[in-house]
């Protein structure tokens, strides 16, 4: 089974500065797709971010980008200039190539500092 | 608005009820899936289904069961509560090849008591 582990509970960061919240995860498929999720206290699950493993090339959106090792299982999610609306819990989250359901990895609060 | 609709949005019962959650799809996805957040399981897949059809199974309960509708709704049915299943039910959808990931509903907060 896939398993997807974020070993950060919980980071602080400057506002205006720049933070990486690292992910690693299991998986013995070839084929599959890795996300960033970002759950704000309204508990809405917003999609930050989507990666297919067959890229080399790293996904961005806007502020956000990853650094996807393939090799190494790592999949970590850069803030670039990190606003207060930024504040929320963010899921790593893996698929397999089948699109089957989503396994989320345990969250990372992000605190940011006025 | 995600496209993704979720009703109710909060639901109070007692425990040995049974209730049933209600999510409709972003138009154009034929796939549904149901998960489960709480603070101790963190969130969890329960269950999906694509055109109708069950697709995958996750740790979904014996006493909970799903399905999805000719119009692609699909009904989530939770039964013989327990406090424990207390908890935020997520509904999501996607297109086949999840080509633009999975777009979540904004949840039915259940509260067992």
């Amino acid at each position: 089974a896939q398993t997807v582990t974020q070993s950060q509970p919980e980071m602080s960061v400057q506002e205006a500065e720049t933070v990486t919240l690292s992910c690693t995860y299991d998986t013995s498929e070839s084929d599959y797709y890795l996300f960033w999720y970002k759950q704000p206290p309204s508990r809405q699950m917003i999609l930050v971010i989507r990666q297919e493993a067959y890229k080399q090339q790293n996904a961005t959106e806007n502020r956000f980008s990853v650094n996807f090792q393939k090799a190494a299982k790592s999949f970590s999610l850069k803030i670039s200039d990190s606003q207060l609306g930024d504040a929320a819990m963010y899921f790593c989250a893996y698929s397999g190539g089948g699109a089957d359901g989503l396994t989320f990895g345990k969250g990372t609060h992000l605190i940011i500092q006025p | 608005d995600s496209g993704v609709t979720q009703t109710p949005k909060h639901l109070i019962t007692a425990t040995g009820q049974r209730v049933t959650l209600r999510c409709s799809p972003r138009s154009g996805d034929l796939s549904v899936y149901w998960y489960q957040q709480s603070l101790d399981q963190g969130l969890q897949f329960l269950i999906q289904y694509y055109n109708g059809e069950e697709r995958a199974k996750g740790n979904i309960l014996e006493r909970f069961s799903a399905q999805q509708f000719p119009d692609l709704h699909s009904e989530l049915n939770l039964s013989s509560l327990e406090l424990g299943d207390s908890a935020l039910y997520f509904c999501a959808s996607s297109d086949p090849g999840a080509n633009y990931g999975y777009t979540f509903g904004s949840g039915t907060r259940l509260t067992v008591v």
